[in-house]
């Protein structure tokens, strides 16, 4: 079946060092790629996305970057802060709207 | 305030009894899903709906079934729960197509002895 692969699956940092955490996935029509953060207990919130027909997009200290040809797309956070610390998804669309989602990155950024 | 709501937010049922958790969305959205969230498993879908009236199987539909009568609500029916149905579900909605930003509900932790 349609795969997202994630990693690391757990990654520890000092506050203020960057963060990358990395998806893969198995379907070349998926033109859709989000990323959530989930605290503790919380829902699941999105914090940035990109669509196929851009290679990169940035918001303040978050950047997705896209490279379709290899299947694959990165979440990089700069200048990390104890808030950062969360688990990580990343998602893709298969079949038009199934989504399938990685099994999650634990970011842990250390003062 | 533009939200999804899901209820119950905790249950406790035994094997067998059959239970629904409904899914409630303000934001006229037409795509609406369910997940469940399981450790190292990150979120698997079960169901979605591109509409009323249309639904679709995700990747881990067996022992669930839901409906779209109408455009608010998605229902999660489970006809006879199983102790493998114990979870965390989140209910997510989002405009057309999936292809935008989805909307989570609090979660509805489940518990089936």
């Amino acid at each position: 079946g349609e795969n997202v692969e994630q990693h690391p699956s757990t990654l520890s940092v000092q506050e203020g060092d960057s963060a990358v955490i990395k998806c893969t996935y198995s379907d070349s029509a998926s033109n859709y790629f989000p990323w959530y953060k989930q605290e503790l207990g919380k829902r699941p919130q999105l914090i940035i996305d990109i669509r196929s027909n851009v290679g990169e997009k940035k918001d303040q200290r978050i950047a997705v970057t896209l490279n379709k040809t290899a299947k694959h797309f990165s979440l990089h956070i700069t200048e990390t802060q104890p808030e950062d610390s969360a688990v990580y998804f990343c998602a893709a669309p298969f079949y038009g709207q199934n989504f399938v989602f990685g099994p999650g990155t634990r970011l842990s950024v250390l003062p | 305030e533009a939200q999804v709501t899901q209820n119950p937010r905790y249950l406790i049922t035994v094997t067998g009894k059959k239970l629904t958790v409904t899914c409630s969305q303000n934001m006229n959205h037409e795509y609406m899903s369910w997940y469940r969230q399981d450790p190292g498993l990150g979120l698997r879908q079960i169901y979605y709906s591109m509409n009323v009236e249309v639904t679709d199987k995700g990747d881990v539909p067996e022992g669930y079934k839901v409906s779209r009568k109408e455009k608010r609500n998605f229902p999660l029916i489970l006809e006879s729960p199983s102790p493998n149905q114990t979870s965390l579900y989140f209910c997510a909605s989002s405009s057309p197509g999936g292809r935008d930003e989805q909307f989570f509900g609090p979660g509805t932790r489940l518990t089936v002895l």
